[in-house]
């Protein structure tokens, strides 16, 4: 029990698009998701923190308009970068809280790449 | 404010070695202690965790003791394996808010035959 489902694993964008990654939880609710950045070879860098059927509260430093966070229902979470630009390139990791139980559980991460 | 810090790594060991990766943490309140583990190119697993002062953690051989004295957390495995080849993190989750976890930078694991 307890997963997350995250994808897409992979995607590769050019420079000024927009890239939609989406984070499932299958078989419980989670009002609360996590959105993770990191960097390689470096420790995850909490970048928001998504709530059903509120506003994300982001992280200071973290460009709100650039990474949009919807959290519409209480299985899902999406996280879009606006305008992607090679900086962006990075690994995104979701989470969610799944009670005591479980703890926090993680998506498999997806690989951004921006040409 | 709250923080968790690991040994660097990289960590290097032969089979069946004694592994310790130490962690301590700065936090107000009583936080909850997490290791997890993540293989290239993949997630975060959980490994283990403890919610109180005294709690030992443990799964698949690897243990850890929340140590509310010296505010440390720090991982044991007896004998590692191959397959033990991983990146380790240390976090914590503290009391109050959204409860985010908090992260360590991470150890890298190499084990060798």
């Amino acid at each position: 029990g307890a997963v997350v489902s995250q994808h897409p694993s992979r995607v590769i964008c050019k420079s000024g698009t927009s890239v939609k990654i989406e984070c499932r939880s299958l078989d419980f609710q989670a009002t609360t998701m996590f959105w993770y950045r990191q960097f390689p070879k470096q420790s995850l860098m909490l970048m928001a923190t998504s709530n059903e059927g509120s506003k994300a509260t982001y992280e200071q430093g973290v460009e709100k308009d650039k990474f949009l966070i919807n959290h519409a229902s209480l299985t899902l979470s999406t996280l879009t970068v606006t305008s992607a630009h090679p900086e962006d390139s990075s690994f995104y990791i979701c989470s969610a809280r799944a009670g005591i139980e479980y703890g926090y559980t993680f998506g498999s991460g997806t690989r951004l790449t921006v040409v | 404010g709250n923080s968790v810090t690991q040994m660097e790594g990289p960590v290097t060991l032969s089979e069946e070695a004694f592994l310790t990766i130490n962690c301590t943490y700065t936090a107000t309140g009583y936080p909850s202690l997490f290791w997890y583990v993540q293989y290239p190119g993949e997630g975060l697993q959980l490994l283990l965790k403890a919610t109180k002062a005294d709690d030992k953690g443990s799964n698949k051989g690897f243990e850890a003791t929340y140590r509310k004295e010296t505010t440390s957390f720090h991982l044991e495995k007896g004998s590692v394996q191959v397959s033990d080849s991983a990146v380790y993190f240390c976090a914590l989750s503290a009391t109050g808010g959204y409860n985010k976890l908090i992260f360590g930078a991470g150890t890298r694991l190499a084990v060798h035959p």
